[in-house]
């Protein structure tokens, strides 16, 4: 049974730094053609890709966010975190991550967590 | 950037009706596409990858087609479990795109 679930600050101050974790079971990073991304959903909005790690390290982000994403996994914990520098009321939704296994997209998505951007 | 958009953008319809949403790509994503039901303050859940084979455990009154540019995603018999929010989401070449999204509500 694969799970997901997002972690982290609900409430983050403008210019400050995100940092979201995604906690998985179900499978592993350390698997050929795995990978896990992150989407985002602002209120009332459609849904964004932000960014993908693979099992093998590679890394792809969506280039209008690409200066302010850095995404790492550990395989070992069954984890991939998420970092978005200078964050802006703009950037307020609820985030997801999902895996992805080869050519297999987001089948899987976690609850999904709301963070809000405001001093 | 693969832009994809959806036709129409919200519909009214009754139980029991066929209800036909069209998701297009701006230049030809092969069929690596999937269409994902989103109702309010949960999680997207997939009903359709490959654009037209049935996520398991998903009502056969949905199906997908389409390849290339052009993609349907038909219900084939609406259930009041049905009104929600659907995009598509391409997902052959970076970045990932989603399309805007279509809302069916009760009529």
């Amino acid at each position: 049974q694969i799970t997901l679930k997002e972690s982290g600050p609900t409430l983050v101050k403008p210019t400050q730094t995100l940092t979201l974790t995604c906690t998985f079971s179900g499978f592993s990073l350390s698997t050929s053609g795995v990978g896990v991304g992150w989407i985002r959903q602002p209120p009332g909005k459609a849904l964004e890709w932000l960014a993908l790690i693979y099992w093998n390290d590679d890394k792809r982000y969506s280039p209008s966010l690409k200066s302010r994403l850095t995404i790492t996994k550990d395989t070992s914990k069954n984890q991939v975190v998420l970092t978005m520098t200078n964050m802006d009321p703009v950037d307020t939704a609820t985030y997801y991550c999902a895996p992805i296994h080869w050519n297999d997209c987001f089948d899987y998505w976690g609850q999904g967590t709301l963070v809000t951007v405001s001093s | 950037d693969i832009q994809m958009t959806q036709s129409p953008s919200s519909l009214s319809a009754s139980v029991g009706d066929r209800v036909t949403i069209t998701c297009r790509a701006s230049q030809g994503i092969r069929n690596d596409l999937g269409w994902y039901q989103q109702k309010p303050g949960k999680a997207p859940k997939r009903l359709i990858y490959a654009a037209s084979s049935l996520q398991s455990g998903v009502p056969s009154r949905f199906s997908g087609s389409g390849s290339g540019t052009e993609f349907t995603l038909t219900i084939s018999s609406l259930q009041p479990e049905d009104f929600a929010t659907y995009y598509c989401l391409q997902h052959n070449s970076y970045p990932l795109t989603f399309g805007p999204g279509t809302k069916v509500d009760i009529k």
